[in-house]
């Protein structure tokens, strides 16, 4: 199985930061990575496929980059609504693997 | 509008069998592969399998398979997963999520609101 590792665990910052957030994949996985946003009793919320792709209706201040086996997410400009757990997600490779989560918490 | 509404909180003991589901609205329910993912308390999300609605065929993650069994009732538009031989460490919140586009690819673009299993003798 492929394994799929987060970066930090968990980052504290303030509104109107710039949060970066890794993922590495054990092998190549091409561009085949999706990011979620999770906030607390709630589902996931698709954010980023493929890597790079906006998921409709998704603010433009998150991006996502990289192939192969090193992506990052970016929130440009952290807003309030932004605190939540954010994981990565290997995707069309069974069996599907989520990273372990990296918390962005009120600094 | 795509709605997935999933039935509600479960406790069973260690041992029994418990059936989530996962009534689909607002869209072509054979339309979409409809996945489970499940989060263990404080934990994060584990993927579990997928049924395609239109041909009832279903793939799982090996952990799961033997204890896992996906079905559907395409006349109601609603997925059932399954666990049975329940043992503490399945204690979790079980989601149902809907393939983004039309092919299986594992992105979710919609998901249940969840269902908390608890399983404690």
């Amino acid at each position: 199985d492929i394994q799929m590792t987060q970066s930090p665990s968990s980052v504290s910052a303030s509104v109107g930061d710039r949060v970066t957030i890794t993922c590495r994949a054990s092998q190549g996985i091409s561009s085949w990575l999706a990011w979620y946003q999770q906030k607390p009793g709630k589902a996931p919320k698709l954010l980023i496929y493929a890597a790079s792709s906006l998921q409709s209706g998704v603010p433009s201040r998150f991006s996502g980059s990289g192939s192969g086996t090193d992506f990052t997410l970016t929130i440009s400009s952290l807003q309030p609504e932004d605190f939540a757990t954010y994981y990565c997600q290997l995707a069309n490779s069974f069996p599907l693997t989520f990273g372990g989560g990296t918390k962005v918490e009120i600094k | 509008q795509v709605q997935l509404v999933q039935s509600g909180a479960e406790v069973k003991k260690p041992g029994a069998s418990v059936k989530v589901s996962c009534k689909a609205s607002g869209y072509t329910f054979t339309g979409y592969y409809i996945h489970w993912v499940r989060q263990a308390p404080g934990q994060g999300l584990e993927w579990m399998g997928w049924i395609n609605p239109n041909s009832g065929d279903t793939n799982y993650a090996q952990k799961f398979q033997g204890r896992v069994t996906m079905t559907r009732d395409t006349s109601i538009s609603t997925a059932y997963m399954e666990v049975s031989r329940l043992r503490s460490d399945d204690t979790a919140v079980y989601f149902c999520a809907r393939e983004r586009v039309a092919t299986i690819t594992g992105l979710f673009d919609y998901w249940g609101q969840g269902t908390l299993v608890t399983v404690s003798s």
